[in-house]
């Protein structure tokens, strides 16, 4: 079972440039979601989509678009990216957006701006 | 809006010890709850949830978790940790503002290292 997968794994950008991270799910998930995790900051939101076709801004959205390509692809695009930007990715997903559901992550992209 | 907070960055247990971990909340009302765990390289894994009714809950990998109302607390716990628990360990709490994952807030996490 793959469940949620991203790509790429490792990333290294330079300043200004732009990259889209890609994920999907296979469980026929409604809901997906992109957070970042920054050591001693935990994990942060930035956007997410409830369902397809749909999507909204979480805690941390500047410098990033989102897009739901279909059910099972959610992507994430940094247009310009900037130093602050260097963090580990995660995208998730649940069977649907309310906060009680079980989120599913994917192993993470490791990306630095320098 | 609620807020989670784990005291603990690191905690070193040796193997074969009992573990604890402290996760507080702030929440008006009765949240939802979660601890995740993150192995080295890897994305987080539910272990356990508490949502309402017995407040000792089981989760997977012998842990389980007790909800004290008057304490904000949800700690984490198992009697006897095995190398292979060491992992980054996450505390989250829901709110019921039906807004969706904005209402789900993760603590900052506690790196757990098991001595031999």
């Amino acid at each position: 079972n793959a469940g949620v997968t991203q790509t790429p794994k490792f990333q290294v950008l330079k300043t200004g440039q732009s990259m889209t991270l890609q994920c999907a799910q296979d469980m026929n998930h409604n809901s997906m979601y992109w957070y970042r995790q920054d050591p001693g900051m935990g994990l942060r939101l930035i956007y997410y989509s409830a369902s397809e076709g749909t999507t909204d801004k979480g805690e941390v959205p500047n410098g990033y678009n989102v897009s739901r390509l279909n059910k099972r692809e959610f992507s994430l695009r940094l247009e310009s990216a900037a130093p602050s930007q260097t963090s580990v990715y995660f995208c998730a997903s649940s069977v649907t957006v309310a906060t009680n559901e079980k989120l599913f992550f994917g192993s993470g992209t490791q990306l630095s701006v320098l | 809006a609620q807020s989670v907070t784990q005291p603990d960055i690191h905690i070193t247990v040796s193997e074969g010890a009992s573990l604890e971990l402290r996760c507080n909340y702030s929440y008006g009302a009765t949240p939802y709850l979660f601890w995740y765990v993150q192995s080295p390289g890897q994305g987080l894994q539910l272990l356990l949830k508490y949502f309402s009714g017995d407040t000792l809950v089981q989760g997977i990998k012998g842990f389980e978790a007790e909800f004290k109302r008057s304490q904000s607390s949800f700690n984490l716990r198992k009697p006897s940790v095995h190398w292979s628990d060491a992992a980054e360990y996450f505390c989250a709490v829901g709110d019921y503002s039906g807004g969706g994952a904005d209402g789900l807030t993760f603590g900052k996490g506690t790196h757990l290292i098991i001595q031999p």
